[in-house]
């Protein structure tokens, strides 16, 4: 089975702090992927990678950043987290090229920011 | 960018009773996956569409994609309290785009 991993179920940050949300995937994919989730606006991508040291923006990147140094590690780093960042935090890997592939998802990371 | 209407946000039921979500785009889609997220949980692959006019079941579930390749359906048949959660369609608009979700709730 693949397992996707996130470093924290729960974080609370203060505003203006620096967050780094940690991803690790072990079914060596290509892709990975990180979204936040909030009531009644779905999941929205943040960034993707399809590839170590490549990324790409997704629709709503503004406020984050992201590193991918290694193939089975992705992270979201919040510059300067405000309050309007506290959502749930997902990351996704998938197989292949195609984005179509199947997404596994981790388990999220709550963040709140006070 | 890209967007897709998935409605209704919210359907409660009885225990037993069908329930269908839908997903409508503007533009031709080239497939579709579904996912199921549980309270608390994490989203979950169901299944991938990719044919005009397909229909996939699993169990109880029957999904359907549209002649035109524009619009989605998810039924499930007799709900019971275990389907309980939200479902999300993901076209691809080159890269997946997950709608806003249709959170179920089944009263035992």
């Amino acid at each position: 089975d693949v397992k996707v991993t996130q470093s924290s179920r729960y974080l609370v940050k203060r505003t203006g702090e620096k967050v780094f949300l940690e991803c690790v995937q072990d079914m060596d994919h290509e892709n990975m992927f990180w979204y936040r989730q909030d009531p009644g606006l779905g999941l929205r991508l943040i960034y993707f990678s399809y590839d170590v040291k490549m990324k790409e923006k997704g629709d709503i990147p503004e406020g984050y950043s992201v590193s991918r140094e290694k193939k089975e590690r992705f992270s979201l780093i919040l510059e300067s987290a405000s309050t309007n960042q506290t959502s749930m935090y997902l990351c996704a890997s998938s197989e292949t090229w195609g984005f179509t592939d199947t997404q596994y998802f981790g388990p999220g990371t709550r963040l709140t920011v006070l | 960018g890209q967007q897709v209407m998935q409605i209704p946000q919210y359907q409660h039921v009885q225990e037993g009773e069908d329930f269908t979500t839908y997903c409508n785009s503007s533009t031709t889609l080239s497939n579709i996956q579904w996912y199921k997220q549980r309270p608390g949980g994490h989203p979950v692959f169901l299944i991938q569409l990719v044919k005009s006019g397909e229909v996939k079941k699993q169990k109880r579930l029957t999904f359907q994609f549209g002649e035109a390749k524009k619009n989605s359906s998810l039924h499930i048949t007799a709900t019971q309290t275990t389907d309980v959660g939200t479902y999300f369609c993901a076209p691809s608009y080159g890269k997946l785009t997950f709608g806003q979700g249709t959170i179920l709730t089944v009263h035992p």
